[in-house]
C-alpha cells in the first residue's frame, strides 16, 4: 500500500522561510515531486528528486532522502501568492501517489 | 508552451445519467492519464493509458468507467452511470516515452457536479 504523511497546515509570515515535511512508503519508487494547488485548480510542478539530497529552483528548493522515506519543501522569500496547498507526490515510473497536501496560509 | 486542454470545465448532471469527459493531451505525447480530486481530499490515480489500452488502473476504476482514444488527439473518460459520490474535480494528463520527470503535464481539470 501507499502512505504519504506531511501536516495538514501551516502559517507563516511574508518574507519568511518555510520547510514542508512529507514521509512516504509506496510500492515501487522512482522519485518525489512537488506540486503546488491553488484551490479549484490543478496541480503544477515546483520540484523534483530523483536521488538524495538538495536541489534548489529559485526560491524553492527540494530535498530527499530515500533511506529514510523523507522530503522535504523549503520556499523561502515567501509571499502571499505562495499561499496554496502543497502536494508530496511520490512517482512509480507511471503514476503518482499525493499526500493530501499542507495548506500554506502566507500572513502579512 | 504546450499544454492539456479538458472540455468542458465544468459539468452538472443528473445521477444515474452518463458523462463524457475530454481532454486533448499534448501532440507528441504517448502516455495518458486521469486522476480524480474530490473536494477536500487529495489528488487520486484513476487510469493510465498506453499504446490504445489500459495499461493500469486503481480500485476506483470500476466497470462505470471507461476510457478511450477515439481518434489522433482526443482522450475521454466515460462515466456509464453517475452517482452522487463522483461529484469531483477530474484531471487528465499525458508524457512523453522518456520524460517521465518534466513532460508529465496536467490539463485543467474538469468539475463534475452530480445531482
Amino acid at each position: 500500500g501507499q502512505n504519504i504523511d506531511q501536516p495538514t497546515e501551516m502559517t507563516a509570515t511574508e518574507g519568511a522561510i518555510v520547510q514542508i515535511n512529507c514521509t512516504y512508503q509506496t510500492s515501487g519508487f522512482n522519485g518525489l515531486f512537488w506540486y503546488q494547488q491553488h484551490a479549484g485548480e490543478a496541480p503544477t510542478f515546483l520540484s523534483y528528486n530523483v536521488l538524495d539530497g538538495l536541489e534548489e529552483k529559485g526560491r524553492f528548493s527540494s530535498f530527499l532522502s530515500r533511506s529514510k522515506g523523507y522530503s522535504y519543501l523549503l520556499l523561502k522569500e515567501l509571499q502571499m501568492k505562495d499561499s496554496a496547498s502543497y502536494l508530496c507526490a511520490p512517482f512509480n515510473f507511471n503514476k503518482f501517489y499525493f499526500g493530501s497536501g499542507t495548506k500554506l496560509n502566507v500572513k502579512p | 508552451e504546450p499544454e492539456v486542454t479538458q472540455t468542458p470545465s465544468h459539468q452538472v448532471t443528473q445521477m444515474g445519467q452518463e458523462v463524457i469527459l475530454r481532454c486533448v493531451p499534448i501532440s507528441n505525447h504517448l502516455y495518458f492519464y486521469w486522476y480524480r480530486q474530490i473536494l477536500g481530499q487529495k489528488v487520486e490515480f484513476l487510469v493510465s493509458f498506453y499504446n490504445n489500452e489500459i495499461s493500469e488502473k486503481s480500485e476506483i476504476f470500476d466497470d462505470q468507467f471507461s476510457v478511450e482514444r477515439p481518434d489522433g488527439s482526443n482522450f475521454t473518460l466515460k462515466i456509464r452511470s453517475t452517482k452522487l459520490e463522483d461529484s469531483a474535480m477530474y484531471f487528465c494528463a499525458s508524457r512523453n516515452q522518456g520524460n517521465e520527470v518534466y513532460g508529465y503535464t496536467f490539463g485543467s481539470g474538469t468539475r463534475l457536479t452530480v445531482v
